[in-house]
């Protein structure tokens, strides 16, 4: 079973500080993650996708790949009140286009 | 504007009762998928389709059915057999390929009364 696996959190971050989501995969075929975050009662939206090793920047969000630990990380800098919600970690599942979501974690940015 | 539109925004079912959730998108995205949430979890895949007339079955596809008539269309019908049915329903598409992003339409809540 292909699984993406997130901590539930709740991760508490102070206003100001950096946050950092970490995401673990299983399938070593997956070449594509992608980020989303979802306020309560709505619908994922996408703020970040990598397929390379590395880190990817835009803006306070820095994705982070590394597919040799299957190891996928998104760091939130200067984190604001706004940035309070869950985050979910997604990777593609071979070539159907499909995507594997994590449980995803509960941030909260305290002012 | 492009997007996806979910409808309805709120959806009762009565036991016995099948209902049909409405998906549209005019994104030209070839790819649509129905997933359900349950509060306090991630998403699971109920169907998906790659292109027009042609469907796979996802993780959770017991208790429900689809169609694909139309490019733009991808509804989703919670049958009788679905024996728990309250949800949130996300609709998402994209474009096809391993490394294309979904995105997501506003979701239905489905509730039974």
């Amino acid at each position: 079973q292909k699984e993406v696996e997130q901590n539930s959190g709740p991760l508490s971050v102070p206003e100001g500080a950096i946050a950092s989501l970490n995401c673990t995969y299983s399938d070593r075929g997956s070449q594509s993650f992608f980020w989303y975050r979802q306020y309560s009662g709505k619908s994922p939206e996408l703020i970040m996708f990598i397929y390379s090793n590395g880190d990817k920047e835009d803006g306070r969000f820095t994705a982070q790949l590394n597919k040799a630990s299957q190891y996928v990380s998104l760091l939130i800098r200067d984190s604001q009140p706004s940035d309070s919600a869950t985050y979910l970690c997604a990777g593609g599942s071979g070539n159907t286009g499909k995507l594997i979501f994590g449980q995803g974690t509960t941030l909260q940015v305290k002012p | 504007d492009g997007g996806i539109t979910q409808s309805p925004k709120y959806l009762f079912r009565k036991e016995g009762q099948n209902v049909t959730l409405s998906c549209e998108q005019n994104l030209n995205h070839d790819a649509m998928y129905w997933y359900r949430q349950d509060p306090g979890q991630g998403l699971r895949l109920i169907y998906y389709s790659q292109i027009v007339n042609d469907f796979q079955k996802g993780d959770i596809a017991e208790g429900y059915s689809v169609s694909r008539e139309k490019k733009e269309s991808f509804p989703l019908t919670v049958t009788s057999a679905q024996k728990n049915p309250t949800a949130f329903y996300l609709c998402a598409s994209s474009g096809t390929g391993s490394n294309q992003p979904q995105h997501f339409g506003d979701g239905t809540r489905l509730s039974i009364l």
